[in-house]
């Protein structure tokens, strides 16, 4: 079975320019996660969703960050326009479960983020 | 609030060593789960176990064994024989209803085992 995959894995941008990163789920998994790591923290959740809703964004910086999944299977996040704090791993995660405190999550191997 | 505090931020042990991370928990939730992660050098996050909190029994997987005590809000994880290639970071992470189920992390321990 094939992972989670995420697209590109390193990325150089100049503060405030624009960047995108790409994720596509366990095939028929339901949920998809995008968490933000900073070097030396654990990872934050910064969006969930379910199927193409959003179950959960209240960590994400709406003024800068958005996320889509489209037709609830790969999913997009973009920073618009950056910042030096942003420098950091996103991960993307997606779990077959749909409701429940059951979260057994797997994990992309994370796109680095580096902001000039 | 959900909070998870690992208090060991780096350990450095010989090969063969066991050596115990410990992760303690804040939740006002009487259901709730814990989990335990490995980050590698590749930066991938590899799920390792999840427990919840109705099932205080200790487990063992091979050289991995866990610790949970709800008296305590702690859990922990301890590696026997330590080998070289147990070298990752390693997080405890909580899920519970008042967190919107999501999962709240610990700030993680670098292991490094050395020969």
């Amino acid at each position: 079975e094939a992972g989670v995959a995420q697209s590109p894995r390193y990325k150089i941008i100049e503060k405030r320019q624009s960047v995108a990163f790409w994720c596509n789920p366990i095939s028929g998994h339901a949920t998809l996660y995008w968490y933000q790591q900073i070097l030396g923290q654990g990872p934050k959740l910064l969006i969930q969703f379910q199927n193409n809703g959003v179950v959960d964004d209240s960590q994400l910086p709406k003024d800068r960050f958005s996320a889509e999944r489209l037709k609830g299977v790969d999913s997009t996040l973009k920073i618009q326009p950056a910042k030096l704090e942003d420098s950091a791993v996103y991960l993307c995660a997606s779990s077959p479960r749909t409701s429940g405190y059951y979260n057994e999550q797997f994990f992309g191997p994370g796109t680095r983020l580096t902001v000039l | 609030a959900q909070k998870v505090t690992q208090a060991q931020t780096e350990i450095s042990v010989v090969e063969k060593e066991d050596v115990t991370l410990d992760c303690v928990y804040e939740t006002r939730d009487t259901t709730y789960y814990l989990f335990w992660y490995k980050q590698p050098p590749s930066g991938e996050l590899v799920f390792l176990i999840r427990r919840n909190s109705f099932d205080e029994q200790n487990e063992i997987s091979g050289r991995y064994s866990w610790n949970f005590q709800k008296s305590t809000s702690s859990f922990n994880f301890t590696i026997t024989a330590s080998q070289v290639v147990d070298s990752a970071v390693y997080f405890c992470a909580l899920s519970a209803t008042g967190g919107g189920n999501k999962l709240t992390f610990g700030t993680g321990t670098q292991l490094k085992v050395e020969l």
